[in-house]
């Protein structure tokens, strides 16, 4: 069965304290895996795409990287700002009906 | 600013009423989507549709129908609604099926009663 896990659940950091969200799946042809930024009340905001094992993206603070069963989302010298849910989410085939969401990473910064 | 927009923000039902939330795109894109977001879940597809003039099934289609009524509308009904639809609904819209970046609208919160 295809599935998606995300760890922690929460995840309360120092400002300036890096750390990493942990994706992991299961999924019978990978399309692709996506992560998401989502703020309390509003909807989920695209961050990043990767397709293949050894991919990695950046943007600002933020880097996220593949493997055959996991995605990690590195967060270095977070900032308040980067207080969110983050979201995993699993794109296999055939598309639409084949995509997955995790139930997310609540990560508080604090000042 | 460009987007998806959903309407209504905010709605109360009672058990048995209908109602349906709109949903509209300004980005001229293919896709759309309607999804419903519980605490503790992940999002759930509801229905999508891949290009004007096509709908399908997602994850959870059950008590639902939707109409796609143009390139940028995507209407989603609820004919009788339950307490188990209380939810919190998102449309998101998308260039076409296999390009993933979905820009999600600001969401509906609705209770059923």
């Amino acid at each position: 069965e295809d599935q998606v896990t995300q760890s922690p659940e929460a995840l309360r950091l120092q400002e300036g304290e890096s750390s990493s969200l942990n994706c992991s799946y299961t999924v019978s042809g990978l399309r692709g895996l996506f992560w998401y930024r989502q703020d309390p009340g509003k909807g989920p905001e695209f961050l990043f795409t990767l397709y293949s094992a050894g991919e990695e993206k950046e943007k600002e603070r933020l880097k996220a990287t593949l493997t055959k069963k996991e995605s990690f989302l590195h967060i270095t010298a977070p900032k308040p700002e980067d207080s969110a849910t983050y979201l995993c989410v699993l794109l296999g085939a055939p598309a639409a009906s084949k995509i997955i969401f995790g139930s997310g990473t609540r990560l508080s910064i604090r000042p | 600013n460009a987007g998806v927009t959903q309407t209504p923000k905010f709605q109360v039902l009672k058990t048995g009423q209908s109602m349906t939330l709109q949903c509209a795109q300004d980005m001229n894109h293919n896709s759309m989507y309607w999804y419903r977001q519980d605490p503790g879940m992940g999002l759930r597809l509801i229905y999508y549709s891949a290009s004007e003039g096509t709908t399908d099934k997602g994850e959870v289609p059950n008590g639902y129908n939707v109409s796609r009524l143009n390139k940028r509308e995507f209407s989603l009904r609820l004919e009788s609604a339950a307490p188990s639809q209380t939810s919190v609904y998102f449309c998101a819209s998308s260039p076409g099926l296999a390009n993933y970046g979905y820009t999600f609208g600001s969401g509906t919160r609705l209770t059923v009663v």
